[in-house]
């Protein structure tokens, strides 16, 4: 079965701090692997994803993630935060179906 | 373009009734997926459908939960004898055709709240 581990439950930082949440993941197959975003008071929308070529993903908003295959992790970056990036964060793994494994997410909290 | 809609989001219900969850999924997507979100998890598959057939199934609790697709378009996710614990916020998510590489468009989820 797989299963997904994101590390930190709350993230607080200051505007313009850089950012890393971590994930990684337990998958048997082929990962075809997502970062999604949740802002308040809205639904799930994709940052970015990946599933093959160049490990590291380019998404919106300045949002980046690198997939190191031998360490089975998928962390999220972006250099310079704001504000408006307050939100909770989702990493998911897709199966062969399209079944996605979510995990718990990061709550990431942007003081002005 | 229209998102994926659901309907109602909100229900509050009396422990033990029926309740129904719709999914209006993007127009020509055949993949659609049921997921629940309890406070402070990440959202929890429950159900897929490939067109009008349940593809996978696995994720439902126990027989209480049963959803259906008949036109291969709308869904509509059905609790039976609902329990205080089948509160959460239900999510509906569509794909192109399913499978790996697909992206999945969420809705904005139902909540339900069993009393």
């Amino acid at each position: 079965a797989q299963s997904v581990s994101q590390h930190n439950h709350h993230v607080i930082l200051s505007e313009a701090a850089s950012l890393e949440l971590g994930c990684n993941y337990s998958y048997g197959g082929t990962v075809n692997l997502f970062w999604y975003v949740q802002y308040p008071g809205q639904h799930l929308q994709l940052l970015l994803k990946y599933f093959s070529g160049d490990p590291l993903v380019k998404g919106i908003k300045g949002f980046e993630a690198e997939f190191i295959k031998s360490k089975f992790s998928f962390n999220l970056r972006k250099p310079s935060v704001q504000w408006s990036d307050t939100a909770e964060y989702f990493c998911a793994v897709n199966d062969q179906a399209g079944k996605s494994t979510f995990g718990d997410g990061t709550t990431l909290t942007v003081k002005p | 373009g229209a998102g994926v809609s659901q309907t109602p989001s909100n229900k509050v219900t009396e422990k033990g009734k029926y309740v129904e969850l719709r999914c209006d999924p993007i127009s020509g997507h055949t993949a659609l997926y049921w997921y629940r979100q309890s406070l402070g998890q990440g959202p929890e598959f429950l159900i897929y459908f490939q067109g009008t057939g349940a593809a996978d199934d696995s994720g439902l609790p126990n027989d209480r939960f049963f959803a259906v697709r008949p036109e291969g378009s709308v869904s509509t996710l059905k609790i039976q004898r609902t329990e205080r614990g089948d509160s959460a916020v239900y999510l509906c998510a569509s794909s192109l055709s399913g499978g790996l590489t697909d992206t999945q468009y969420f809705g904005p989820g139902t909540r339900l709240t069993v009393l």
